[in-house]
């Protein structure tokens, strides 16, 4: 199975400062197709999981700009810029490369 | 609007099954796999399978072989999911989440938390 490995497990940030969680793969996520398939996902407390990033950097119909996400290969970062008091939560990175599928462990984000 | 909405909450003994659904509204059921994912209690997210409603095609994590059995119901527009032979390891939220373009989940159910105890 493909490992998703996300740093740093939780991280503290001041409201207006910038977030980075990092995803690393055991495998490469490019696929045979020449697409990336890795997603972002949000989990705020008590709720379902809300996609934000798909492919690896594209952001989601209604997502905030203040997200973005890069990487290719086996390495990936989302980045939040200008934190704000409602992307707290649990942050999860997802291949869908690789069968399996499989989550990284998650990155809980706490406001200062 | 794309809604996926889920049963109720179980509370069920242990080596019992349960069967739980995902109703689908919004959208062309039969376009889009259906995904199934479990959140055991303060744990991260662990992907179960999915199921094509299309032409009820499935994919199983081979950890889930046996344990959850996928199917839908295309007239009614319900994706389900069967588990069985369950323990206290079963014990989890349930969500199902509609895929796209075999990439990512757009929409998720508002997830299922099924309790074994005796």
């Amino acid at each position: 199975d493909v490992v998703m490995t996300q740093t740093p497990v939780s991280l503290s940030v001041s409201l207006g400062n910038q977030a980075s969680i990092s995803c690393r793969s055991s495998q490469s996520l490019l696929h045979s197709d020449g697409n990336t398939y890795l997603s972002w996902y949000l989990q705020k407390p008590g709720q379902s999981p809300q996609l934000l990033i798909y492919l690896a950097s594209n952001r989601f119909s209604g997502v905030s700009n203040r997200f973005s996400g890069s990487g290719s290969g086996t390495d990936f970062t989302l980045k939040i810029s200008r934190v704000e008091p409602e992307d707290l939560g649990v942050y999860y990175c997802f291949q869908h490369t690789h069968l399996p599928l499989t989550f990284g462990s998650g990155t809980k984000l706490e406001i200062k | 609007q794309v809604q996926l909405q889920q049963s109720g909450a179980e509370l069920v003994k242990p080596g019992s099954s349960v069967k739980i659904s995902c109703k689908a509204s919004g959208y062309t059921f039969t376009s889009y796999d259906m995904h199934w994912i479990k959140q055991q209690p303060g744990n991260g997210l662990e992907w179960i399978g999915w199921i094509y409603p299309g032409n009820g095609n499935t994919k199983y994590n081979q950890k889930f072989n046996g344990k959850a059995t996928l199917t839908a119901d295309k007239s009614s527009s319900t994706a389900y999911m069967q588990l069985s032979s369950l323990t206290s390891e079963d014990s989890a939220v349930y969500f199902c989440a509609r895929g796209e373009f075999g990439a990512y989940f757009d929409y998720w159910g508002q997830g299922v938390m099924v309790t074994v105890s005796s």
